[in-house]
């Protein structure tokens, strides 16, 4: 089975910052990457499929980048609804989810 | 508008079973593949099991085969879960969740549309 690993588990952002994620995978998974938010108590939202596809209606403040083992996912300007835990996840015929990055107000 | 409404979730004793539902409006049900993922509470997401639009291909999770079965009927825009000898490590948020295609193979599998969940809690 493939395993996602994120990095970091958690991090402390402000308002306008540019934040990066990481998504590890164990093995190879070309382009096969979705990244997704959660907020507390509400479903996923698909933000960017593809690796680097963006999600209709996402804000382009969103990017993903990365093939093979390493994907990042980009928020250009911290929005303060931006707030909210981060995860990857493998496209392949068993998808796997990472284990997830919190976002959080520094 | 897409809508997905999960039903069928509720407190159940180790062993026994449980079916959920999965009742979509919104989009042409039989176009796409479907998915049930699970969320422990305060854990991660967890892709359980999927199947495809004709249910040609079905996949399932290790932690679930042999358990669950997974079935659609395209007549009534419905998903369904049947979920038999239920451990307390099956307790979760189960969501319904569309996929981009009709199959989920082969690197296709995105899940753009998911419902609000319906929790199942295992216990005695």
């Amino acid at each position: 089975d493939i395993q996602m690993t994120q990095s970091p588990s958690s991090v402390s952002a402000s308002v306008g910052d540019r934040v990066t994620i990481t998504c590890r995978a164990s093995q190879g998974i070309s382009s096969w990457l979705a990244w997704y938010q959660q907020k507390p108590g509400k479903a996923p939202k698909l933000l960017i499929y593809a690796a680097s596809s963006l999600q209709s209606g996402v804000p382009s403040r969103f990017s993903g980048s990365g093939s093979g083992t390493d994907f990042t996912l980009t928020i250009s300007s911290l929005q303060p609804e931006d707030f909210a835990t981060y995860y990857c996840q493998q496209a392949n015929s068993f998808p796997a989810f990472g284990q997830g990055t919190k976002l959080e107000i520094k | 508008e897409v809508q997905l409404v999960e039903s069928g979730g509720g407190l159940v004793q180790p062993g026994r079973s449980l079916r959920l539902s999965c009742a979509a409006s919104g989009f042409t049900f039989d176009d796409y593949a479907m998915h049930w993922v699970r969320q422990a509470p305060g854990k991660g997401l967890e892709w359980v099991s999927g199947i495809s639009w004709n249910s040609g291909s079905i996949g399932y999770a290790d932690s679930v085969k042999g358990r669950f079965t997974i079935s659609r009927d395209n007549a009534k825009n419905s998903l369904y879960l049947q979920m038999n000898s239920l451990r307390a490590e099956d307790t979760a948020l189960y969501y319904c969740a569309k996929d981009r295609m009709g199959y989920c193979s082969g690197g296709s599998c995105y899940f753009d549309y998911w419902g609000q969940g319906t929790l199942v809690t295992v216990s005695s």
